[in-house]
């Protein structure tokens, strides 16, 4: 099994409708992030986990939300989609303390178009 | 803020050629810096890292040396292979507020080898 994994890995949706993006992970990492890549765009940060209590904004949040179930579950939500929202979204986890430097493990992804 | 600029793609070689992959980088004090691949219809993974200036990351036949007098991590390989066709990501982790190591990516290059 991988060690971060993500649900769906495809959905086609309709703009207004909720669409909930999930990730588990079994590193025992205790950081996780949301991240969207785009065409041309690289990858941009959305929100970004520490722990279970501690959630934080990134660059591009607005339309988004997000719940850390537990240190190994962190979903991504769109309360009401629209088609530029389109994309492929990644979780990954990370282990700082350990590290020394951020080193990202990255889920398989989740492509989302909305029409 | 912090800025990574990589090569744009995409870069096609023949089989055994050299690849070079350009990446320049702006941050303030001292990032650690990555370069990671993407493969088809998966997510993106470590390929080498550097923490400090004048290291070498090197894994796969793959080298990036940290050059801070140039703010440079050129990625190269002295024989590429078809097997590595990919996206690759230059990146860097820096402190950030709330002492979160942020990282930040380019924007990607496309890698085709032909046989």
């Amino acid at each position: 099994d991988a060690d971060v994994t993500q649900t769906p890995r495809n959905r086609i949706t309709k703009t207004g409708k909720r669409i909930m993006l999930e990730c588990s992970q079994t590193k025992g990492h205790d950081r996780m992030y949301w991240y969207r890549q785009d065409p041309g765009l690289g990858l941009r940060l959305i929100y970004y986990s520490f722990d279970v209590k501690d959630i934080n904004k990134g660059e591009i949040s607005d339309g988004y939300s997000v719940s850390r179930q537990a240190q190994a579950k962190f979903s991504l939500s769109l309360e009401s989609a629209i088609p530029n929202q389109t994309a492929l979204y990644f979780c990954a986890t990370s282990d700082f303390s350990r590290a020394g430097a951020n080193v990202l493990t990255f889920g398989a992804g989740s492509r989302l178009t909305v029409l | 803020g912090d800025s990574v600029t990589q090569m744009e793609g995409p870069v096609t070689l023949s089989e055994e050629a050299f690849l070079t992959i350009n990446c320049t980088y702006t941050a303030t004090g001292y990032p650690s810096l990555f370069w990671y691949v993407q493969y088809p219809g998966e997510g993106l993974q470590l390929l080498l890292k550097a923490t400090k200036a004048d290291d070498k990351g090197s894994n796969k036949g793959f080298e990036a040396t940290y050059r801070k007098e140039t703010t440079s991590f050129h990625l190269e390989k002295g024989s590429v292979q078809v097997s590595d066709s990919a996206v690759y990501f230059c990146a860097l982790s820096a402190p950030s507020t709330g002492g979160y190591q942020k990282v930040t990516f380019g924007t990607g290059t496309k890698l085709q080898v032909i046989p």
